[in-house]
């Protein structure tokens, strides 16, 4: 089946460790996306890649950190400098050809503080 | 970041009943998307609006792209239980690199 494979489903952090969330799609998909998402708010865009080796900041990146080695994964690691963590992380990818194409999502990850 | 606004921020609703909520941007946008999200799950895809006026129907959901490029609307007819969750709408425009903008969400709840 094609789709977006977020793992773990929940992840533990103690205080000053780095922890990866990974991503990966088969959905040939050229552009993916981190967001994350806190109760009652929308999504909050962390970092986005349109192309392989290559990532951009989003509105929320800092205390962030993301790499782009292959078109199917986009792993995430929240850095100890990312000081409130504690959050339901989204990965999305989608297609650039044609017109504007809509993202489509993996089930999460859910990332508390020990 | 910008954001855009999504109203009701929740709905207490009887079986049957029809729904509608609405999204409002300060900024034109070319595509309005709807996507719903179950408790601990990824947002879905509900339906993709590319034109101005376009009105778009899937099975008893049909959304709107007002005619301004400024707002949209969702309404869900004889809702379900399974109608249940949180309806995100979300937009973006060419100068954004067609990032997303994201309205804070609507709510859907069953009276019992």
């Amino acid at each position: 089946d094609g789709g977006i494979t977020q793992s773990p489903k929940y992840l533990f952090r103690k205080e000053g460790q780095n922890v990866t969330l990974s991503c990966e799609q088969n959905l040939n998909h050229d552009a993916m996306y981190w967001y994350r998402q806190d109760p009652g708010q929308g999504l909050r865009l962390i970092y986005y890649s349109q192309i392989v080796n290559d990532f951009q900041k989003g509105d929320i990146a800092e205390g962030y950190s993301v790499s782009r080695e292959k078109k199917e994964s986009f792993p995430l690691t929240v850095t100890s400098a990312q000081k409130n963590p504690t959050a339901f992380y989204l990965c999305a990818s989608r297609i650039r050809q044609g017109r504007n194409q809509p993202q489509h999502f993996g089930d999460g990850t859910r990332l508390s503080i020990l | 970041g910008q954001q855009l606004n999504q109203s009701p921020q929740s709905m207490f609703i009887q079986e049957g009943e029809d729904v509608s909520m609405n999204c409002t941007s300060s900024s034109i946008f070319n595509t309005w998307l709807w996507y719903k999200q179950d408790p601990g799950e990824g947002p879905v895809l509900l339906i993709a609006l590319y034109k101005a006026g376009e009105l778009t129907s899937n099975g008893r959901l049909t959304a709107q792209f007002g005619i301004t490029r400024k707002d949209s609307f969702l309404n869900i007819s004889a809702s379900i239980p399974s109608d249940v969750g949180i309806y995100f709408c979300a937009g973006s425009y060419m100068d954004s690199n067609y990032q997303l903008i994201w309205g804070a969400g609507t709510k859907l709840i069953i009276k019992p």
